[in-house]
């Protein structure tokens, strides 16, 4: 049971260029998300996802993608990399119902868009 | 909207100490309060998550109260050990709000001094 799976853990990018941030879970989990964490700002929701097939915008979401064709997995895809997405990704993921459901998260995605 | 302040953002101990870790929020509808871990360059682990019906909730030297009316909510760590040395975050859900649509504090920076 390996949880939540994030790679690449670092990449660089330059301005323009577009890429895939990969997240996989094994824990049948229905919800998944995508936080980015930058100094001062603390985690902040970029998208999220209550099932497959479903998906939708969190507090920061311009400039991101995702789909979510699969329960086990999350994409986020960057379309054209921007100095301001230079950040710490995180994606997590929890089951959905009920209270008690803590968010599981990835060791996360060091980008840094030069 | 809701907002989360955790203070102080960084705490310095001696190893043995007893010490609470406090997290504030302006929105009192919050549908639970989590409590989580975050060592440098890592994921964020959860520790505690209260639900809006409790009071607190307790993992081995970990305790975490919960005081809707006021806004607030505390982790207690018990005899903290420099294994404990790491950022601490607190994120509160609430209700109509998604799964993972937490709204998270910056977290408090602890420091454990052998």
């Amino acid at each position: 049971n390996a949880g939540v799976t994030q790679t690449p853990k670092f990449q660089v990018l330059k301005t323009g260029q577009s890429m895939t941030l990969q997240c996989a879970q094994d824990m049948n989990h229905e919800y998944m998300s995508w936080y980015r964490q930058d100094p001062g700002m603390g985690l902040r929701l970029i998208h999220y996802s209550v099932g497959a097939g479903i998906t939708d915008q969190g507090e920061v979401p311009n400039g991101y993608n995702v789909s979510r064709s699969t329960t086990e997995d999350f994409p986020l895809r960057l379309l054209s990399a921007a100095p301001s997405q230079t950040s710490v990704y995180f994606c997590a993921s929890s089951y959905s119902k009920g209270q008690s459901s803590p968010l599981h998260f990835g060791n996360g995605t060091r980008l840094t868009v030069t | 909207k809701q907002e989360v302040t955790q203070i102080p953002a960084a705490l310095s101990v001696p190893e043995g100490e007893n010490l609470v870790l406090n997290c504030s929020f302006t929105d009192s509808a919050i549908y639970n309060l989590q409590w989580f871990r975050q060592d440098h360059g890592k994921g964020l682990t959860s520790l505690l998550l209260i639900q809006s019906s409790q009071r607190e909730q307790t993992s081995g030297r970990l305790n975490a109260s919960l005081d809707k009316s006021s806004g607030r909510s505390t982790l207690y760590i018990a005899a903290s050990q420099p294994g404990d040395s790491a950022t601490y975050l607190c994120a509160a859900r609430n209700y109509g709000g998604s799964q993972g649509n937490l709204i998270f504090g910056k977290g408090t920076k602890l420091s454990v001094k052998p």
